[in-house]
């Protein structure tokens, strides 16, 4: 069975910093990893899709990579800013199946003060 | 393009209650899946449909089930509430099947169980 981690479960840094957000996934048979952002009580918007294929995607400020022989991803938030405070969410979608399942982690909640 | 909506936003039912969610997909896309979202936690797969059909069920009880129309909205149904059913209900669309694609999900309905 999939288990995705996400470390740390929160984060509270000043405006600027560049950061670092983690996942790590038990079964390394995948077939994508998807970063998510989640506003409070609000719906996921999906922020980058790695295939398995690949090793990183870069969007803007953000950039992920992906480790699959060792069930890592990291994504890199540079120069953060107040905007970017929410719940960071990593999902893996399983070689295991033959459907659109995602398993997720539980989040990173991120707070960047000004 | 309108992204993918649900209705209603925000729910509240009593214990032993039925109720059905509503989501339309993203234009063009004809796979829909629902996820559960209990607070402080990441999404939880239910349900994937494509083409009308089931095409991949999670860990959850016979009290959900959902249906895909001809117009590829999709509607899910939890019967006999319970206190635990208390949760954001997400859907996401994606314009096929499989785990390569990338999945947009709505805004959710939040359901309270009193």
């Amino acid at each position: 069975k999939q288990e995705v981690t996400q470390i740390p479960a929160a984060l509270s840094v000043p405006e600027g910093e560049n950061l670092v957000l983690n996942c790590s996934f038990t079964d390394s048979a995948i077939y994508n990893l998807q970063w998510f952002r989640q506003d409070p009580g609000k719906g996921l918007t999906s922020l980058l899709l790695i295939q398995s294929s690949q090793r990183e995607q870069t969007s803007g400020r953000l950039n992920a990579s992906l480790d699959k022989s060792s069930g890592r991803s990291t994504l890199y938030i540079a120069a953060s800013q107040p905007g970017d405070s929410a719940t960071y969410l990593c999902a893996v979608g399983g070689s295991g199946t033959s459907y659109g399942k995602l398993t997720f982690g539980q989040g990173t909640i991120l707070t960047v003060h000004p | 393009d309108a992204g993918v909506t649900q209705s209603p936003t925000h729910l509240i039912k009593t214990r032993g209650q039925h109720v059905t969610l509503r989501c339309s997909p993203i234009s063009g896309h004809k796979s829909v899946s629902w996820y559960q979202q209990v607070l402080g936690q990441g999404p939880q797969f239910i349900f994937q449909y494509y083409e009308k059909e089931e095409r991949g069920r999670g860990n959850f009880p016979d009290r959900f089930s959902a249906r895909q129309f001809p117009n590829y909205s999709s509607e899910l149904n939890v019967n006999a509430l319970l206190l635990g059913d208390s949760a954001l209900y997400l859907c996401a669309s994606s314009l096929g099947t499989g785990t390569r694609e990338t999945q947009y999900f709505g805004p959710g309905t939040r359901l309270l169980v009193l």
